[in-house]
C-alpha cells in the first residue's frame, strides 16, 4: 500500500525559510501530479503548488514569489520551499500524491504542523 | 480564481439517515475537476470522489458525487456512525489556483 511521508522543521522564526519534504512508501515519485497544500483555521484548505508528471510547476499566485516546489528522484524526494515566513504562514502543511493525469490529493501525507513565532 | 462555497456549514443528522452536501463554484468548473474528501481531526483528508462522481478503489458505494458547471453534490445515502466528519471540496486541473471550499461539518444529531 502506498503510504507518503513528511518531514521538515516545526518551529520558525518571521523572515527564516520553511522547508518540507515528503517521499513515497511502496510507489514512485516519477509519473504522478504532486502537491503541497496547507490548512490553518483562519484559511482553510490552501493549494500552495504543485508538480506535473512532466516536471513543470504551477503555483498559487497569492505565494508564488516565496515558493519553491521541486523534486529529487536520486533521493525519491518532493520538497517545498517557503521564504520569508511569518505568522500567517503558521499552518499543517500536507503533501499529496495525485493520478497520473491530476494533482487531486489521492495519497496524503500525515501533515507536518509549522509555527511561526519570534 | 474560482471560490467554491459549500452548503450548509453544519448539517446534524442520524445514522440510517441520507446526507446531501452542496459545493457551489463561482464560475463554471472546467471538465468534471471536482473532488471530495472527508477529514477526521487530527488526519489528513481523505480523497472520496474524483472527477466529480469517479470512486476511488476501497470507497463505500453510499457515497456518491454529481453535479456539472457550477453546483456539485455529495451525497451520502445511509449514514454509519464513522461518516460524521467535515467535507470538502475541491476544483482540480484547470483554472489555477486550484481550491477548496470552507467545508461542512456533518455532525450526530
Amino acid at each position: 500500500q502506498v503510504q507518503v511521508q513528511q518531514w521538515g522543521a516545526g518551529l520558525l522564526k518571521p523572515s527564516e525559510t520553511l522547508s518540507l519534504n515528503c517521499t513515497v512508501n511502496g510507489g514512485s515519485l516519477s509519473g504522478f501530479f504532486w502537491s503541497w497544500i496547507r490548512q490553518s483555521p483562519a484559511k482553510g484548505l490552501e493549494w500552495i503548488g504543485e508538480m506535473t508528471q512532466s516536471g513543470s510547476t504551477n503555483y498559487n499566485p497569492s505565494l508564488k514569489s516565496r515558493v519553491t516546489i521541486s523534486v529529487d528522484t536520486s533521493k525519491n524526494h518532493f520538497s517545498l520551499r517557503l521564504t520569508s515566513v511569518t505568522a500567517a504562514d503558521t499552518a499543517v502543511y500536507y503533501c499529496a500524491r495525485g493520478s497520473y493525469n491530476y494533482s487531486y490529493g489521492r495519497v496524503w501525507g500525515q501533515g507536518t504542523l509549522v509555527t511561526v513565532s519570534s | 480564481e474560482v471560490v467554491l462555497t459549500q452548503s450548509p456549514g453544519t448539517l446534524s443528522l442520524s445514522p440510517g439517515e441520507r446526507a446531501t452536501l452542496s459545493c457551489r463554484a463561482s464560475q463554471s468548473v472546467t471538465g468534471t475537476y471536482l473532488a471530495w474528501y472527508q477529514q477526521k481531526p487530527g488526519q489528513p483528508p481523505r480523497l472520496l470522489i474524483y472527477g466529480t462522481s469517479t470512486r476511488p478503489t476501497g470507497i463505500p458505494d453510499r457515497f456518491s458525487g454529481s453535479g456539472s458547471g457550477t453546483d456539485f453534490t455529495l451525497t451520502i445515502s445511509t449514514l454509519e456512525p464513522e461518516d460524521f466528519a467535515v467535507y470538502f471540496c475541491q476544483h482540480y486541473g484547470s483554472s489555477l489556483p486550484y481550491s477548496f471550499g470552507q467545508g461542512t461539518k456533518l455532525e450526530i444529531k
